[in-house]
C-alpha cells in the first residue's frame, strides 16, 4: 500500500540529547513537509523541501535539522538546541491533483524526560 | 506570505444541528484553500480543497465550504452534524504559484453531543 510512514511512533529524550524523527514515503512524491503541533498553536511548519537535496526553513526552525538525500526519506533532528521540543510531530508529503493535497504520517509524539 | 485565522477555538454543538466553523486568510497572491480533519492522536486527512472553478465545493460526508474572495473567507458547514463528525478541524491556505509552502490554522475542536 501506498503510504507515508514515521517512527517511531512515541519517543523520549533525556534533556541535552539529540534525537532523528523517521519518515518514509512510497508515493513518489517531491515535496515533503515537518510541522510541529502543540495543544491550540495548530500546525507550525518547522522545515520542507520540493526535492532532493534541497530544503527550506519554515517558521520555527531554530534547534530542528533535516537532510533529503533520497526522494522517499525526510528525516527531522531535533537537536538539544531545541528548548521546548516536547510535542507531536507531522511529516507530509505533496501530491494529488496539482500537487495541493498533503498526505500525512500518523505522528511521532515526543517526550523530553 | 500567507496566513490563516480560525476565529473558534472551540464548538460545541447538538447533535442534528447545524455547524459553521470559521477561516479567513491572509495572501498577497491566489491560492488554493482546504479543510484538513484529524482525529485523536493521527495525522491529518483531507476534507475539501477549493482550487478553482466553482466557490462551493463538498466533501462526501456532507460538509461544504464557499471560497469568498472579496471576504478573504472560507467557512465550513454542515447542515446536521452527527457525534462521529466530533474532531479537529484545520483551514489551510497555499499560494498557487509551485513551491510555496502549505500554512495551517490553528484549528478548530468540534465536539458534538447528544
Amino acid at each position: 500500500d501506498g503510504g507515508i510512514t514515521q517512527s517511531p511512533k512515541y519517543l523520549f529524550r533525556k534533556e541535552g540529547q539529540n534525537v532523528t524523527l523517521s519518515c518514509e514515503q512510497n508515493l513518489n512524491h517531491d515535496a515533503m513537509y515537518w510541522y510541529r503541533q502543540d495543544p491550540g498553536q495548530g500546525l507550525r511548519l518547522i522545515y520542507y523541501s520540493q526535492i532532493v537535496n534541497d530544503f527550506q526553513k519554515g517558521d520555527i526552525a531554530e534547534g530542528y535539522s533535516v537532510s533529503r538525500e533520497k526522494k522517499e526519506s525526510f528525516p527531522l533532528t531535533v537537536t538539544s538546541a531545541q528548548k521546548n521540543p516536547t510535542a507531536f510531530y507531522l511529516c507530509a508529503s505533496i501530491g494529488g491533483l496539482k500537487n495541493t493535497e498533503a498526505f500525512f504520517g500518523q505522528g511521532t509524539r515526543l517526550t523530553v524526560v | 506570505a500567507q496566513s490563516v485565522t480560525q476565529l473558534d477555538s472551540q464548538v460545541p454543538v447538538f447533535e442534528e444541528a447545524p455547524v459553521e466553523l470559521r477561516c479567513n486568510y491572509s495572501s498577497s497572491v491566489s491560492v488554493y484553500l482546504f479543510w484538513y480533519v484529524q482525529y485523536p492522536n493521527q495525522g491529518l486527512q483531507l476534507l475539501l480543497k477549493y482550487l478553482s472553478g466553482s466557490t462551493l465545493v463538498e466533501s462526501i460526508n456532507g460538509f461544504e465550504a464557499e471560497f469568498n474572495k472579496s471576504q478573504t473567507s472560507f467557512h465550513l458547514r454542515k447542515p446536521s452534524v452527527h457525534i462521529s463528525d466530533t474532531a479537529e478541524y484545520f483551514c489551510a491556505v497555499s499560494g498557487r504559484q509551485a513551491g510555496t509552502a502549505l500554512i495551517f490554522g490553528k484549528g478548530t475542536t468540534l465536539s458534538v453531543s447528544s
